[in-house]
């Protein structure tokens, strides 16, 4: 089975700019999350969906960013404006069961 | 509270030789699982083992195994017979309480390690 897609693979915009990550999870998986990971910082949770749910978001840094769910299946998140401490690398996972996540191979996000 | 510690950034072994990465963890929830993650150079999260905290046995997976010491909370990686490709960032993680779908993710730091020929 195909695995958990991230488009695009590498990001780069000015400050102020809006981006939008797309994240496709394997087929099947209710549980969609995204995580980041800031300039060598740990990796840290944002947001949990359930298919189109938000089950837990309280990972998200404030409400310059925007995390939706289409019908349960793919997802995006949107970054508007977008900020210099927003730089990093953003990870999709998606899991069926409770103790597996199989994560994206991640958006590298620039802001200049 | 650090959830999760690694407290080696960097670790160098030697091909064939066998490494520990350690990793503690912090949580008063009796139901919990603890996962390694490998990241290599090209950025994707390569799931590795899990442990769940009611398991009697140390999970192990080929060449990997975890070292599970329930009453010190750690969750030590073991890898055996060590190869070049096994350079790379390798992470901690736990999850934290129960129910029918999973829980977010809490990472460490992560180790780097590096397999020298």
């Amino acid at each position: 089975e195909a695995g958990v897609t991230q488009f695009p693979s590498h990001s780069v915009i000015e400050k102020g700019q809006t981006v939008t990550l797309r994240c496709d999870p394997i087929s099947g998986h209710d549980n969609l999350y995204w995580y980041r990971r800031v300039m060598g910082k740990e990796i840290k949770f944002l947001l949990h969906f359930v298919k189109e749910s938000k089950q837990d978001e309280s990972g998200m840094p404030n409400n310059r960013f925007l995390a939706e769910r289409t019908g349960g299946t793919y997802s995006t998140l949107k970054v508007q404006p977008a900020e210099l401490e927003d730089s990093g690398v953003y990870f999709c996972a998606s899991s069926r069961l409770r103790h597996e996540q199989y994560f994206g191979p991640g958006t590298r996000l620039t802001v200049t | 509270a650090q959830k999760i510690t690694q407290t080696q950034p960097g670790m160098f072994v030697q091909e064939k030789e066998a490494v520990t990465l350690d990793c503690t963890y912090d949580t008063s929830d009796p139901s919990y699982g603890l996962f390694w993650y490998k990241q290599p150079s090209s950025g994707e999260m390569i799931f590795l083992i899990y442990q769940g905290s009611y398991d009697q046995q140390n999970a192990t997976e080929g060449r990997y195994s975890l070292n599970f010491q329930k009453a010190r909370k750690s969750a030590n990686l073991v890898i055996s017979a060590s190869q070049l490709g096994d350079s790379a960032m390798y992470f901690c993680a736990m999850r934290e309480g129960r129910g029918n779908y999973g829980q977010n993710f809490v990472f460490g730091p992560g180790t780097r390690l590096s397999v020298l020929p």
